[in-house]
């Protein structure tokens, strides 16, 4: 069963704007990370936060990670065509299992 | 260096058929992963190799799926008796060991579309 789900399911925006994507998981997690896959194909990793951890910074990406809520964000900043993917939040609980929401479609027009 | 390889890129097969997918891991990994996605879906955890052994195939959803991983590099997935449910994007990964209640990076191969007409 999926821990993650990701809000909204799709996202259409102008280039340059920011995306924003939300995450929400049930159980306790060790640490949350965000994927991008382009294409239906690889996963690519993007970020990852520990359950220690507030908010990350990694380029154009910011993550937060609310553990009260459990729930976490997305931010794409300055949005570009090439951003244009699903993007998937995976949690580990007390394992290496990651468990996959069903991701997000972001669309950037240019 | 190299990342994560996956053979086929795509297979096509007909229902009852068997099917074996090959996935080589990143080198120096030692955990190694498959995921199963559905169209339009999330990824869906099928079992884990730490080294050559599997500690964990409580993903595999039928006992038409097996896994095997030698000289704790490649890996094959077999389906055997194919059925159309069976068709769906199978994604590896690797990372380096799990520390603790450290979760590794997973980075991930390109996966195989398998269709079973």
């Amino acid at each position: 069963s999926q821990q993650g789900e990701e809000d909204p399911q799709a996202l259409s925006i102008q280039e340059g704007e920011n995306a924003t994507m939300n995450c929400s998981y049930k159980t306790s997690i060790n640490n949350l990370q965000w994927y991008r896959q382009n294409s239906g194909r690889g996963l690519v990793h993007l970020i990852l936060i520990r359950s220690n951890e507030r908010e990350k910074h990694s380029g154009r990406l910011r993550v937060t990670l609310d553990t009260s809520k459990k729930s976490s964000s997305l931010l794409i900043t300055a949005s570009r065509a090439a951003d244009t993917a699903s993007y998937f939040c995976a949690t580990d609980g007390n394992d290496y299992k990651l468990s996959f929401g069903a991701g997000t479609t972001v669309t950037v027009r240019a | 260096g190299a990342g994560v390889s996956q053979s086929p890129s795509n297979k096509v097969t007909e229902k009852g058929k068997d099917v074996e997918l090959r996935c080589d891991p990143i080198s120096g990994h030692t955990a190694l992963y498959w995921y199963r996605q559905s169209l339009g879906q999330g990824l869906e955890f099928l079992i884990y190799f730490q080294g050559n052994s599997a500690p964990d195939k409580s993903g595999l959803p039928s006992d038409r799926f097996s896994a095997e991983r030698t000289g704790g590099s490649v890996s094959t997935l077999t389906i055997q008796r194919t059925q159309q449910e069976d068709s769906a994007v199978y994604l590896c990964a690797s990372s380096l060991p799990p520390s603790g209640s450290d979760q590794e990076t997973q980075y991930f191969g390109p996966g195989t579309r398998l269709l079973v007409l």
